[in-house]
């Protein structure tokens, strides 16, 4: 049972550096996002999706872009990276039927902006 | 909006000691309440989840009672063990959108 896989799992990267985390779940969920970790402050929301080719904004979505174009897959885009963005970044699927949801989280990316 | 707010931690127990750890929620509607844990250098995994108000979630000797009347959903376990050492996260929500409290982390002394 793979879940959902995120990779890297770590990566150090140069101020100015673009790169993409990925993202890939194989339970057929419909509904995926992104979220960071970072110390005393929980997990904030960056980009969701609620079905390919359908992405909207969380609470932190500046300096991230996101695309949908499977059910499967879910990249997370640095275009431009920077310093505030060292955290460590989960991807989560999810269902919902009637009242019942749950969701799943990949191991994380840790990432440093250097 | 919705917010949750959860005790501040760290929280440092001996083994077999009794653990709580609060969480209290602000929010529209009914939402669905959780709780996750993560062991160390780990993802998060479900811990508990309630749907409706009174259900009590229960796994691996953790329980919470979604409270409406109080908005709480306070975690408990009546004997902790080292392998219990690891973050705590309240979240309330669901389908694709969470909301997570900032954590309380757990050691436990042999």
């Amino acid at each position: 049972n793979a879940g959902v896989t995120q990779t890297p799992k770590f990566q150090v990267l140069k101020t100015g550096q673009s790169m993409t985390l990925q993202c890939a779940q194989d339970m057929n969920h419909e509904y995926m996002s992104w979220y960071r970790q970072d110390p005393g402050m929980g997990l904030r929301l960056i980009h969701y999706s609620v079905g390919a080719g359908i992405t909207d904004q969380g609470e932190v979505p500046n300096g991230y872009n996101v695309s949908r174009s499977t059910t499967e897959d879910f990249p997370l885009r640095l275009l431009s990276a920077a310093p505030s963005q060292t955290s460590v970044y989960f991807c989560a699927s999810s269902y919902r039927q009637g009242a019942r949801t749950e969701a799943f989280f990949g191991q994380g990316t840790r990432l440093t902006v250097v | 909006g919705n917010s949750v707010t959860q005790m501040e931690g760290p929280v440092t127990l001996s083994e077999e000691a009794f653990l709580t750890i609060n969480c209290t929620y602000t929010a529209t509607g009914y939402p669905s309440l959780f709780w996750y844990v993560q062991y160390p250098g780990e993802g998060l995994q479900l811990l508990l989840k309630a749907t409706k108000a009174d259900d009590k979630g229960s796994n691996k000797g953790f329980e919470a009672t979604y409270r409406k009347e109080t908005t709480s959903f306070h975690l408990e376990k009546g004997s902790v063990q080292v392998s219990d050492s690891a973050v705590y996260f309240c979240a309330l929500g669901g389908t694709y959108k969470y909301i997570f409290g900032t954590g309380t982390r757990l050691k436990v002394l042999a």
